[in-house]
């Protein structure tokens, strides 16, 4: 149980292109996703919280005009990354908290999307 | 600002040795601890969390927690090549909010 699912893994295009992610809870529902980014040999750093129906929080320093969260279901959060410049280029995890199994605070992590922008 | 500190190794240890892994963190008010792995390219996988002051143990994992001292560690006893991974301290604030990662610890078990 406890599954989150990302889509794509792997994602390489131009520069000045947008790109979308996807990012499912496949057996719980989730108002609530977080979405981090991590850079080679860093740690995941914060980005946005992502509520569903509502606008999503986003972390000092991330802007959101450039990083879209929509977060339209209770099941799926969409990151899209938009006029893309190769410093974008990062592993992007999202991550949710299963409500069914009380509260430990644990967070469930999709596979990670690794963006590459030539 | 909230901040979770970890050494970043890498830390070596022999086959069959016990591993230990330490962290500390900023905000005395955090209210859980978690320990995740998290291998070359793939997302991180949880190993244990814990809440209270003390031990807490789960297979060859024990997490240590002292609230007082601000100070989180991971023990992985009989380590093996398989463990060799990177290992994330991370910590929740407030209910409901995200974790705050450190930057990890690289284990390297050589057989």
């Amino acid at each position: 149980g406890a599954v989150v699912s990302q889509h794509p893994s792997w994602v390489i295009c131009k520069s000045g292109t947008s790109v979308k992610i996807e990012c499912r809870s496949l057996d719980f529902q989730a108002t609530t996703m977080f979405w981090y980014r991590q850079f080679p040999k860093q740690s995941l750093m914060l980005m946005a919280t992502s509520n569903e129906g509502s606008k999503a929080t986003y972390e000092q320093g991330v802007e959101k005009d450039k990083f879209l969260i929509n977060h339209a279901s209770l099941t799926l959060s969409t990151l899209t990354v938009t006029s893309a410049h190769p410093e974008d280029s990062s592993f992007y995890i999202c991550s949710a908290r299963d409500p069914g199994r009380g509260n430990t605070g644990e967070l469930f992590f999709g596979e990670g999307s690794r963006l590459t922008v030539l | 600002q909230k901040e979770v500190e970890q050494n970043s190794g890498p830390l070596s240890v022999p086959e069959g040795a016990i591993a230990s892994l330490n962290c500390t963190y900023s905000d005395r008010g955090s209210q859980s601890f978690f320990w995740y792995r998290q291998y070359s390219g793939k997302s991180p996988e949880l190993i244990m969390f814990i809440y209270s002051n003390g031990d807490k143990e789960d297979g060859r994992f024990t997490a240590q927690l002292n609230k007082a001292s601000q100070y989180v560690s991971l023990l992985i006893r009989d380590s093996q090549p398989s463990d060799s991974a990177t290992y994330l301290c991370a910590v929740n604030w407030e209910a409901g909010t995200a974790l705050i990662f450190g930057k990890g610890t690289t284990l390297s078990v050589s057989s």
